[in-house]
């Protein structure tokens, strides 16, 4: 199954400032997940938005989905230290039996 | 605690030497799935499960095997494994397949010399 397309690849802010990554995908979806990975680590889910839904928060995080343009962003604001990490996404595009994954932007906070 | 269990965390082993990765979820989740990650190359998926019995290669299911007898347990099994294999390898679960979250298990980093 062929990835979706995330950007940036990398992506490093000051603390403080606002993080925004990109997804897109090929087909048509019926979700698209955020997860974060910490170096090394096991993937960590963030959000699920529904293909009918526009935009969805979670506490510093915004997501949006147009699914016109087969994309989505996910706004992490006033960034902190914790939150340097891959960030990638995922959709239930053309099967019911895998996620397809993006490639990842990995998010670096300096302090 | 909801959680996915992968052991070992880590293993450098000689080529030929057949191993086991255990995982285990807690979660009563039907989908179970094992993953590979390389740097440049993302995840990818290697064999899921959408039931115990029930398995089906991902993208990259050369050179491994799993097995699903029952449905907290999805063990991979590399036979015969080869320096290609040294990888970062996932295990994940959940309910459906992109309907819900997927818990992943924390890693196990596989070198084979």
């Amino acid at each position: 199954s062929q990835q979706g397309e995330e950007d940036p690849q990398a992506l490093s802010i000051q603390e403080g400032e606002n993080a925004t990554m990109n997804c897109s995908y090929k087909t048509s979806i019926n979700n698209l997940q955020w997860y974060r990975q910490n170096s090394g680590r096991g993937l960590v889910h963030l959000i699920l938005i529904r293909s009918n839904e526009r935009e969805k928060h979670s506490g510093r995080l915004r997501v949006t989905l147009d699914t016109s343009k087969k994309s989505s962003s996910l706004l992490i604001t006033a960034s902190r230290a914790a939150d340097t990490a891959s960030y990638f996404c995922a959709t239930d595009e053309d099967s019911n039996y895998q996620l397809i994954w993006g490639a990842g932007t990995k998010l670096i906070i300096k302090p | 605690e909801a959680q996915v269990t992968q052991n070992p965390r880590y293993l450098i082993t000689v080529t030929g030497k057949k191993l086991t990765v255990t995982c285990s979820q807690n979660m009563n989740h039907e989908y179970m799935s094992w993953y590979r990650q390389d740097p440049g190359l993302g995840l990818r998926q290697i064999y899921y499960s959408m039931n115990v019995e029930v398995t089906d290669k991902g993208d990259v299911p050369e050179g491994y095997k799993v097995s699903r007898k029952e449905k907290r347990n999805f063990p991979l099994i590399l036979e015969s494994p080869s320096p290609n294999q040294t990888s970062l390898y996932f295990c994940a679960s959940s309910l459906g397949v992109g309907t819900t979250e997927a818990f992943f298990g924390q890693g196990t980093r596989l070198t084979v010399v």
